[in-house]
């Protein structure tokens, strides 16, 4: 599979609680990037990583969330104290950084917070 | 503030008739220019880019046109085709990498067969 897999694809929680999203991009893909989707918008840039290094990210990263990358192979995505306003499509994609293409995005991990 | 538009929710075209989809941005700093296709329940596709050098981009049966002093770009799909049925993001970056892409709201295009 060449595939960038994200999982699980959904996840529904309760308010308050902590969630963890993991995504593995394709091999050779040394770039990272996590977006969030919400309905009827297009996908918002959260944070990328270049091999381990974070080394961008978004305002709209509160402190709740934290992602990793640990090794630059997959990566983990963290949302603690759950609110509402964190329902949306989290989507992950991988880039290859000399690459002319665009990102390769998964299937998104689908989180609704109750 | 919405740095790229897409003005148009929804667009429906014969099959085998020419599809325009259009994209406007504000942010001047935007040097490179993507499409990509979304289809229900899966990521978005990377269809189709555009450096800001060029005005003109052709893979196919797609096209991206770039207008920068109108800061407009517009996708042709042509012949169009029941497949071709998604929504359609255009997205930007100001780093000529697509470090960090910053999306339209999308434009549904339904290609009747």
């Amino acid at each position: 599979d060449t595939g960038v897999s994200q999982n699980p694809r959904h996840k529904i929680t309760k308010r308050g609680q902590n969630v963890t999203f993991r995504c593995d991009p394709i091999s050779e893909h040394n770039r990272l990037y996590w977006y969030r989707q919400t309905l009827g918008q297009g996908p918002e840039f959260l944070t990328y990583f270049q091999n381990e290094a974070q080394l961008e990210k978004s305002r709209l990263l509160s402190d709740r969330f934290s992602a990793e990358r640990p090794k630059g192979s997959f990566s983990t995505l963290e949302i603690q104290r759950t609110e509402q306003g964190d329902s949306a499509m989290y989507l992950c994609a991988s880039h290859y950084l000399q690459g002319i293409r665009g990102y390769t995005f998964g299937s998104g991990t689908r989180l609704t917070v109750v | 503030d919405q740095q790229v538009k897409q003005n148009s929710p929804s667009l429906s075209v014969q099959e085998g008739r020419i599809s325009i989809l259009n994209c406007d941005y504000t942010n001047s700093m935007f040097d490179y220019f993507l499409w990509y296709k979304k289809y229900p329940a899966e990521g978005p596709t990377f269809l189709i880019s555009i450096s800001s050098i060029k005005d003109k981009n052709e893979d196919g049966r797609f096209t991206v046109f770039l207008n920068k002093s109108a800061k407009h770009l517009s996708l042709h799909i042509v012949p169009s085709q029941p497949g071709d049925s998604a929504v359609y993001f255009c997205a930007a970056s100001a780093d000529g990498s697509a470090r960090q892409l910053t999306f339209g709201s999308g434009t549904q295009l339904t290609v009747l067969p």
